[in-house]
């Protein structure tokens, strides 16, 4: 039984360009939320999605966007991408209470 | 929204010692409390949770307490070992789905000296 897989695994992008991350929930899970961690930070709520809506959203602009598919993988999409977008970002699978994160993204913005 | 702080933001111990984390909340109706291992460069990891029906939880040598009234919860490892060597996360969140945001500390760095 695969755990939450999140593809690429790193990646480097300029500033303004625009991108794109990939998480595959663990079996049996139907809820993903999207986390921002900073270098030496807690990670940050960004969304949460479930039945293929974006249910909750944390402080993020609206460059921040999102999708989930009907087999219940989720993307990730930051437009017009910041300096300041550096950081691992992380998916989290769920279906009662726990919450079980992917390895991440280490996204860098040159 | 809810508030999480977390205390100390370092923790050195030599190794068989024990080691408090503690964390502090802010939103009343918060019931799910898990907490977090994360190694350089891991995801982080579910150590063990506890549901604010519930004043104390064991895990072998890791233990959660829970006191509602104040609104905080700590971490208690005994016995610890090099391998314990990581940042810790404490979290809060409502409700008993998966479906709510995880509202984090700002995370606890423990080194266990050998």
């Amino acid at each position: 039984d695969a755990g939450v897989t999140q593809s690429p695994t790193h990646l480097i992008k300029t500033r303004g360009q625009q991108v794109t991350l990939r998480c595959s929930p663990k079996s049996g899970h139907d809820t993903v939320s999207w986390y921002q961690q900073a270098l030496g930070q807690g990670p940050q709520f960004i969304f949460q999605y479930y039945e293929e809506e974006e249910r909750q959203r944390g402080n993020f602009p609206d460059r921040f966007s999102g999708h989930q598919f009907p087999n219940y993988s989720s993307e990730l999409n930051v437009n017009a991408l910041l300096l300041g977008d550096s950081a691992l970002y992380l998916c989290a699978s769920s279906l009662s209470g726990e919450q079980y994160f992917g390895p991440g993204t280490r996204l860098t913005v040159t | 929204g809810e508030n999480v702080e977390q205390h100390p933001s370092t923790l050195s111990v030599q190794e068989g010692d024990s080691a408090v984390i503690k964390c502090t909340y802010s939103d009343s109706a918060s019931n799910y409390f898990p907490w977090y291992k994360q190694e350089l460069g891991k995801r982080p990891q579910l150590i063990i949770d506890i549901r604010s029906n519930v004043g104390e939880k064991k895990d072998q040598r890791i233990a959660v307490t829970l006191n509602k009234t104040a609104k905080h919860f700590s971490l208690h490892i005994t016995e610890t070992q090099p391998e314990d060597s990581a940042v810790y996360f404490c979290a809060a969140k409502k409700g008993d789905t998966g479906r709510r945001a995880l509202t984090f500390g700002s995370g606890t760095r423990l080194q266990v000296q050998p």
